[in-house]
């Protein structure tokens, strides 16, 4: 079945240091929603691409969506301590289905 | 205003038994989805409301789960016969828009439940 693959597992940065989480469906994609969950916390909605392409901001988080509409990548510049927390990309697929990647876990060296 | 609600927070209970977990979404949103979350895993997929009816139910993983929303607001999940394999943290997230499922979902806090 369709697989919704996301890399690294796990990231350990050094804070203000960048961080990159790529996310990679085997079919193509309606659209992606990043989601983000903090330790014991419930998934927290982030943004949503739909266009081949596309590529949206949000402070120090750069969103991007392939242009063959299966993969996506989040960006964080300058990570902060606030940045911990584990980042799910979650794909829709033609048939209306919302796949989860497995996520990025984030850890932040002081 | 209040987001959704999920009770309880958490249940034990032993293999075999029957559990009921409960779902308040945000006021007003016709959508209603429940998810599975496994330790370090994403989401899993159950079933999906649009309204009272549910209009996804593929990721039911076999005839001992079902879910119900008879009023098109409150849900709940219902797991017959509990297995230890059905341990897992049971997300419900509800959205303002029927019929869109790209329209964003708001997670509730979870059930954790355990099957000793």
């Amino acid at each position: 079945g369709q697989q919704v693959m996301q890399i690294p597992q796990y990231q350990h940065v050094q804070e203000g240091e960048d961080f990159t989480t790529y996310c990679n469906s085997s079919t193509t994609l309606s659209n992606i929603q990043w989601y983000k969950q903090r330790p014991g916390g419930h998934p927290v909605f982030l943004i949503q691409l739909v266009k081949s392409g596309e590529v949206k901001k949000q402070k120090r988080l750069t969103f991007q969506f392939g242009e063959a509409k299966k993969n996506s990548s989040l960006h964080i510049t300058a990570t902060q301590t606030t940045d911990v927390g584990t980042y799910f990309c979650a794909g829709m697929n033609r048939d209306d289905k919302i796949i989860f990647g497995k996520g990025t876990r984030l850890h932040i060296l002081p | 205003g209040a987001g959704v609600s999920q009770t309880p927070s958490n249940k034990v209970t032993e293999k075999g038994k029957y559990v009921e977990l409960r779902c308040d979404p945000i006021s007003g949103h016709t959508a209603l989805y429940w998810y599975r979350q496994s330790l370090g895993q994403g989401p899993e997929f159950l079933i999906y409301f649009q309204g009272t009816g549910a209009a996804d139910d593929s990721g039911l993983p076999n005839d001992r789960f079902f879910a119900v929303r008879p009023e098109g607001s409150v849900s709940t999940l219902k797991i017959q016969r509990t297995e230890r394999g059905d341990s897992a943290v049971y997300l419900c997230a509800s959205s303002l828009l029927a019929g869109v499922r790209t329209d964003t979902q708001y997670f509730g806090p979870g059930t954790r439940l355990t099957v000793l």
